[in-house]
């Protein structure tokens, strides 16, 4: 069985930063291509990075580009999302999602950016 | 970026009735290798986006086949036939055939 299983998150200062982490597990993880996709409270869905399987591509939204940095490690099964100089409009649970298909959403992990 | 409208924002539905969400992109989602990348999801409330249907019209393992997708370049529908109360929640499209993805503006699905 697919699982993602985000953490991290918590409540942050406006400024500071914050890395989110996805383990994978149930599937080859070094095979997928992976995302990182986040609701604001009472909004829709925003695409926020995209990372191919062996960390070759990483492609971002405008939002985010410069202050947050995908990554992820092979040998862990684990995805990254590093965040920095955070607003509060990146208040979000962000979701880590498997693949061009978008079939697999993890729980999802909540953050908050509120002084 | 590919702007994907949704409509409607939201639908009071009763038990049993059929509904069709639009889904319109501002560019083609026919990809190069011919397939054309349109998602749909649902949220159901708390819980996180389940896929429903993919390349338009292929349906997720499990998914009734009371849902439909159909639609090419930019003009895309999904229709549920005889709703059930675990239909509702919001449905989103999605496009992958560009970067960045871009999601629709969701369509909340309510009962009457």
């Amino acid at each position: 069985e697919v699982q993602l299983v985000e953490s991290g998150g918590g409540l942050v200062k406006p400024g500071s930063s914050l890395k989110l982490s996805c383990v994978a597990s149930g599937f080859t993880f070094s095979s997928y291509g992976m995302h990182w996709i986040r609701q604001a409270p009472k909004k829709g869905l925003e695409w926020i990075a995209l990372i191919y399987y062996d960390s070759s591509n990483k492609y971002y939204a405008d939002s985010v580009k410069g202050r947050f940095t995908i990554s992820r490690d092979n040998s862990k099964n684990t995805l990254y999302l590093e965040m920095n100089s955070l607003r509060s409009e990146d208040t979000a649970m962000y979701y880590c999602v498997r693949g061009a298909g978008f079939a697999y959403w993890g729980q999802g992990t909540l953050v908050t950016v509120s002084s | 970026d590919v702007v994907m409208t949704q409509t409607p924002p939201s639908l009071s539905v009763a038990i049993g009735q059929s509904v069709s969400i639009s889904c319109k992109s501002s560019q083609s989602l026919v990809a190069s290798d011919k397939n054309t990348y349109l998602n749909w999801l649902l949220q159901s409330p708390g819980r996180s986006p389940k896929r429903l249907i993919y390349q338009v019209s292929k349906l997720d393992s499990g998914v009734p086949d009371r849902f439909s997708g159909s639609g090419s370049e930019k003009d895309f529908t999904l229709k549920i036939s005889r709703v059930e109360a675990e239909d509702l929640g919001v449905y989103y499209c999605l496009q992958g055939t560009h970067l960045p993805q871009t999601f629709g503006g969701g369509t909340k699905l309510e009962l009457k």
